[in-house]
């Protein structure tokens, strides 16, 4: 079983709107963190938002909140007021385990398209 | 902001030549990565690295890879003999490690190789 699945392999969205990029994920490690990051066509992995599995809350960044969804095991991005310079591929990854070294699981990504 | 280093930005080489790849992860940061990003698809682990030594590779990383830091702020991904397959985009990332900002890997902006 993939341990992260983004199933919006392409997503359009009107600039000034909200779009939300879905993301499940699969562990049975009772401790582990989400990740999400964006990368815009000249290639670099820019970090966007983090959620960690005790987190009570939802993280929120600027525009960007995670929807985080334990029990569905979902942790979907938000972006609010979508501006052209979001258009780019997001990326969900997960670490598992406490360790501060674990590695990232990728999901396939979303290709983002705003428009005017 | 302190952020990830790579450089070059593109390498070309020649299959079957060594290529030298190089990071300098953020100054306080104790863990270091390398992911690598075949063109089109999903960013991939390669290995990890804490304390001047590898704490979890992938299958990825075999015999013809290897990882170095040098001094105190370089790491280098080596790969011995590169094959047309190896062309990719790669990725350092580095994490303070501990506590939830330490999860946190930043990214390089990548080097991109390509192999003819």
């Amino acid at each position: 079983a993939q341990k992260i699945t983004q199933t919006q392999p392409g997503m359009f969205v009107q600039e000034k709107e909200a779009v939300t990029l879905d993301c499940t994920y699969d562990t049975s490690d009772p401790s582990y963190g989400l990740f999400w990051y964006k990368q815009p066509s000249s290639g670099e992995m820019i970090f966007l938002i983090y959620q960690g599995s005790y987190d009570q809350q939802n993280a929120t960044e600027g525009r960007y909140s995670l929807n985080f969804q334990k029990a569905r095991k979902s942790a979907n991005l938000v972006i609010s007021a979508s501006q052209l310079g979001d258009s780019a591929m997001y990326f969900c990854a997960m670490r598992e385990g406490r360790g501060g070294g674990n590695k990232l699981t990728f999901g396939t990504g979303t290709q983002l398209k705003v428009e005017l | 902001e302190p952020e990830v280093t790579q450089t070059p930005s593109h390498q070309v080489t020649q299959m079957g030549q060594e290529v030298i790849l190089r990071c300098v992860p953020i100054s306080n940061h104790l863990y270091f990565y390398w992911y690598r990003q075949i063109l089109g698809q999903k960013v991939e682990f390669l290995v990890s690295f804490y304390n001047n030594e590898i704490s979890e590779k992938s299958e990825i990383f075999d015999d013809q890879f290897s990882v170095e830091r040098p001094d105190g702020s370089n790491f280098t991904l080596k790969i011995r003999s590169t094959k047309l397959e190896d062309s990719a985009m790669y990725f350092c990332a580095s994490s303070e490690g501990g506590g939830r900002v330490g999860n946190i890997q930043y990214f390089g902006a990548g080097t991109r190789l390509s192999v003819l």
